[in-house]
């Protein structure tokens, strides 16, 4: 059974970069047939996607986002990476990572837990 | 970036009764088009793919139909675990990935 969790700071300050991780476990993420997304959702509103990067390295990221988004993988640990530079209190946000197979549609069949991150001085 | 517009945007109904949330695509979309099931404090949950392709797992009182713009989730008899917050999103046109604004479905 593929799990996803991410990890990382709960708390970041203003102007400083968020920085969070996602460890797949049940599951090679090598494997070549999913792509991995970041996806937030600030508290009791809606899904926004981040990016999403593919084993081979590519990427693709929200034009709202993509100036300050930066999405990596490492293979030989299982897990992709999330930093988000310059944040403020708009980032505020429960942050989930997410598998979707190289398949039409593209659905997000397994997701992580979700992790509150909270930009505050 | 395309636009996914649920309606209604809450919802309340009875257990039995059967429920339907419509997902309004803002230019065709073919059959890219998901819907996720969320519960409080939890991460979402996918019930149907491609449309209306039902996941694995999931009970058959749910399914979707619709292609081009307009899509739709049927709950056929409401059970009163499927009280939640509903999402479309589509991946056709990507990026960015896209969902709608969520249809919360209350106990009436």
């Amino acid at each position: 059974q593929v799990q996803l969790q991410e990890s990382g700071p709960g708390l970041v300050k203003p102007s400083q970069t968020l920085s969070l991780t996602c460890t797949v476990s049940g599951g090679s993420i090598s494997s070549g047939s999913y792509y991995w997304s970041w996806i937030r959702q600030p508290a009791g509103k809606g899904l926004e996607w981040i990016g999403r990067i593919y084993t081979s390295g590519s990427t693709n990221y929200n034009p709202s986002l993509k100036s300050r988004v930066t999405i990596s993988v490492d293979t030989s640990k299982n897990q992709f990476s999330l930093k988000l530079s310059s944040v403020t209190a708009a980032d505020t946000a429960v942050y989930y990572c997410a598998r979707a197979p190289l398949v039409p549609a593209a659905p997000f069949d397994y997701w992580g837990q979700g992790t509150l991150v909270t930009v505050s001085s | 970036d395309i636009q996914m517009t649920q309606s209604p945007s809450s919802l309340s109904a009875s257990v039995g009764d059967r429920v339907t949330i419509t997902c309004r695509a803002s230019q065709s979309i073919s059959s890219y088009l998901n819907w996720y099931q969320q519960k409080p404090g939890k991460a979402p949950k996918l019930l149907i793919y491609a449309a209306s392709s039902l996941q694995s797992g999931v009970p058959s009182r749910f399914s979707g139909s619709g292609s081009g713009t307009e899509f739709t989730l049927t709950i056929s008899s409401l059970q009163p675990e499927d009280f939640a917050t509903y999402y479309c999103q589509q991946s056709y046109s990507t990026p960015p990935i896209t969902f709608g604004q969520g249809t919360r479905l209350e106990i009436k």
